[in-house]
């Protein structure tokens, strides 16, 4: 399985985009960045996934670099409620999937 | 609600004392997991069920043993519990296995366990 390194702790302002990287330097071919996060020791939610191309939803940006060693989440518009725990995680494509392990994430703390 | 239940939702042993959480899924999911998270820490994987009848260990099986005798049903027993394992259990559970990477996983809301 591919490690991530992602930083401890970040801030961002009410209202202002909020980037958080993870790092993945060995990183698979066949390997999905996948972002969760866990709001208030509540069950981990999905947030975005993507191979290699940058993706959207209506809760957030997923940036790759081209060489895939690198991600960042972007959320465009952070609240208070986006104060959580975001994880970022290496999910294999297709037969080779089963063990799944999270880090430590990053606690996002969004202020007024 | 389609989804992951857990129970129970919280439970006090004494040390000892055996136990078993379950984890139930109505989506027809292949794969399962079960995690601890002590105050503070991320998720850290015990064991996980590739599909019924099937286990395996993850980062932090010991002290814990699992089956998956139903597809939808995965337990996590504990013969002999200690205080080391005071946490909150998470649930979770996913298809798996989809050629584009659509593998979602679906967490439980958590089993908070407190051994004394």
């Amino acid at each position: 399985d591919a490690k991530t390194t992602q930083p401890p702790s970040m801030d961002c302002a009410e209202g202002r985009a909020a980037n958080l990287p993870c790092n993945h330097s060995t990183i698979s071919g066949n390997e999905y960045v996948y972002w969760y996060r866990q709001i208030h020791s509540q069950g981990p939610q999905y947030i975005i996934h993507g191979l290699k191309n940058n993706e959207t939803n209506e809760m957030a940006s997923l940036i790759i670099t081209e060489d895939r060693k690198s991600s960042t989440l972007i959320l465009p518009h952070a609240t208070l409620r986006d104060t959580a725990v975001y994880y970022c995680i290496m999910v294999p494509g297709g037969t080779s999937y089963g063990k799944l392990t999270f880090g430590q994430g990053t606690i996002l703390t969004v202020h007024p | 609600n389609a989804g992951v239940t857990q129970t129970p939702k919280f439970r006090v042993l004494k040390t000892g004392q055996s136990m078993t959480l379950l984890c139930a899924q109505d989506m027809n999911h292949e794969y399962m997991y079960w995690y601890r998270q002590d105050p503070g820490m991320g998720l850290r994987l015990i064991h996980y069920s590739v599909g019924e009848g099937t286990t395996a260990k993850g980062e932090v099986p010991d002290g814990y043993n699992v089956s998956r005798l139903k597809k939808q049903n995965f337990l996590l027993g504990l013969e002999s519990a200690a205080p080391s394992q005071t946490s909150v259990y998470f649930c979770a559970s996913t298809r798996g296995g989809s050629p584009s990477g659509a593998n979602v996983l679906t967490f439980g809301a958590g089993s908070r366990l407190t051994v004394l």
